[in-house]
């Protein structure tokens, strides 16, 4: 399977505790983005890379959010002292830049802050 | 803010058509339309986008308005594994971040 792959697919985790996601894009995809969604509501955009460097970051980023990408490959979203308000499903998407901005997406990861 | 406005539910009989309107009336002159689908417990996937002519390709047609400030997506016979929330989206080529609104929820029913 050439598409995108997130791990883990399910993370529970209590209060105040840090986790951290992984997600491999299509490999030929420079450009990688994460969404967060929660329940009933449309995937809201957190952070986006064009190969290693961070082009931009959503106000919904707070400090407590962070995200790497070393050697524009695979990207790794971490969380630290996890709230209740952070459970929800968190997306990652690759696509190529110069295209019509065709992204393609993860299976999402779902975070659930006990 | 979601920049579209698309009917929260719509439903369809199984082997019929089913018509799914957007409005985008703030799209720019340079802004694709891009339709993408969720089904249940999924990450969003793409289905079609255009920019001024109507696009069809192996899942679905897209029908842009001549003034581009409306867009259709047509299933052209729906099956249960199209039950799903349709998203219209309105973007410019220079890969920026999605902006998804609700979308809308299509039933179908056997």
């Amino acid at each position: 399977d050439t598409g995108v792959s997130q791990d883990p697919r399910h993370k529970i985790t209590k209060r105040g505790q840090n986790v951290t996601f992984r997600c491999d894009p299509i490999s030929e995809h420079n450009r990688l983005y994460w969404y967060r969604q929660t329940l009933g509501q449309g995937p809201e955009f957190l952070t986006y890379f064009q190969n290693e460097a961070q082009l931009e970051k959503s106000r919904l980023l707070s400090n407590r959010f962070s995200a790497e990408r070393p050697k524009g490959s695979f990207s790794t979203l971490e969380i630290q002292r996890t709230e209740q308000g952070d459970s929800a499903m968190y997306l990652c998407a690759s696509s190529r830049s110069g295209t019509s901005n065709e992204q393609f997406f993860g299976p999402g990861t779902r975070l659930t802050v006990l | 803010d979601a920049k579209t406005t698309q009917p929260n539910s719509m439903e369809s009989n199984e082997e019929e058509p089913v018509h799914l309107p957007c409005n985008h009336s703030t799209i720019s002159g340079t802004d694709y339309i891009h339709w993408y689908r969720q089904l249940p417990s999924q990450g969003p996937e793409y289905v079609i986008h255009g920019l001024t002519s109507n696009v069809n390709n192996r899942m679905a047609s897209l029908a842009i308005a001549e003034d581009r400030k409306s867009s259709t997506l047509i299933l052209h016979r729906a099956t249960l594994r199209d039950a799903a929330v349709y998203y219209c989206i309105h973007t410019n080529s220079g890969n920026t971040p999605l902006v998804f609104g609700k979308g809308t929820r299509l039933s179908v029913i056997a």
